[in-house]
């Protein structure tokens, strides 16, 4: 079955450092990977997407870039904000299914920046 | 544009009772789930629809029920709610196939005691 694996966290790091969580795959079709950013007492809201092999998603100064060969999503900013503070959720939908209903997620990582 | 409505947004509880979590949406999706979201755990899918009249089981079904009598609404039931359901529940909806957008509401924080 489909799988996401993801760096556990949490993740404390100081504003303008650079940022990598990682997240890693199992999928048994042709998955469109996804990271989704839940900020304090709200919803998940999209961050970023990539639905084939070597494109590069990118949002808010966040990018991924879909690795098929090592079959990883990691998720990178170059220099962090206090408003960054969250949890990132790496995803899957695997396209073998009817629509992508069934989405796979990580276990969530949480980041908090620290002025 | 209100997009994926959620209520109640609190709730609890006791155990035995039953209760249903509102989803609406106004953006004409065709897709729509519920998932639960625990500690450790990610989010977990309990059940979805593909359509009005279509609903499915997701990874998690048992003790949770489904309809979609319309294209807008989608709710979940608690039939009888034990305290391994306290969680947190979000909705979802998306307008086609796999590498569509999916849009969450801003979930419902349910405890049973």
């Amino acid at each position: 079955g489909n799988s996401v694996t993801q760096m556990e966290g949490p993740v404390t790091l100081s504003e303008e450092a650079f940022l990598t969580i990682n997240c890693t795959y199992t999928a048994t079709g042709y998955p469109s990977l996804f990271w989704y950013v839940q900020y304090p007492g709200e919803g998940l809201q999209l961050l970023l997407k990539a639905t084939k092999a070597d494109d590069k998603g990118s949002n808010k100064g966040f990018e991924a870039t879909y690795r098929k060969e090592t079959t990883s999503f990691h998720l990178e900013k170059g220099s962090v904000q206090v408003s960054d503070s969250a949890v990132y959720f790496c995803a899957l939908s695997d396209r073998s299914n009817f629509g992508n209903e069934k989405l796979t997620f990580g276990t969530g990582t949480r980041l908090t920046i620290i002025p | 544009n209100a997009g994926v409505t959620q209520t109640p947004k609190f709730q609890v509880l006791k155990t035995g009772q039953s209760m249903t979590l509102q989803c609406a949406q106004d953006m004409n999706h065709e897709y729509m789930s519920w998932y639960r979201q625990d500690p450790g755990m990610g989010l977990r899918l309990i059940h979805y629809s593909v359509g009005a009249g279509i609903t499915d089981q997701g990874e998690v079904p048992n003790g949770y029920n489904v309809s979609r009598s319309t294209t807008e609404d989608f709710p979940l039931r608690l039939l009888s709610a034990a305290p391994s359901q306290t969680s947190v529940y979000f909705c979802a909806s998306s307008y086609q196939g796999a590498g569509d957008t999916i849009y969450f509401g801003e979930g419902s924080w349910l405890t049973v005691v």
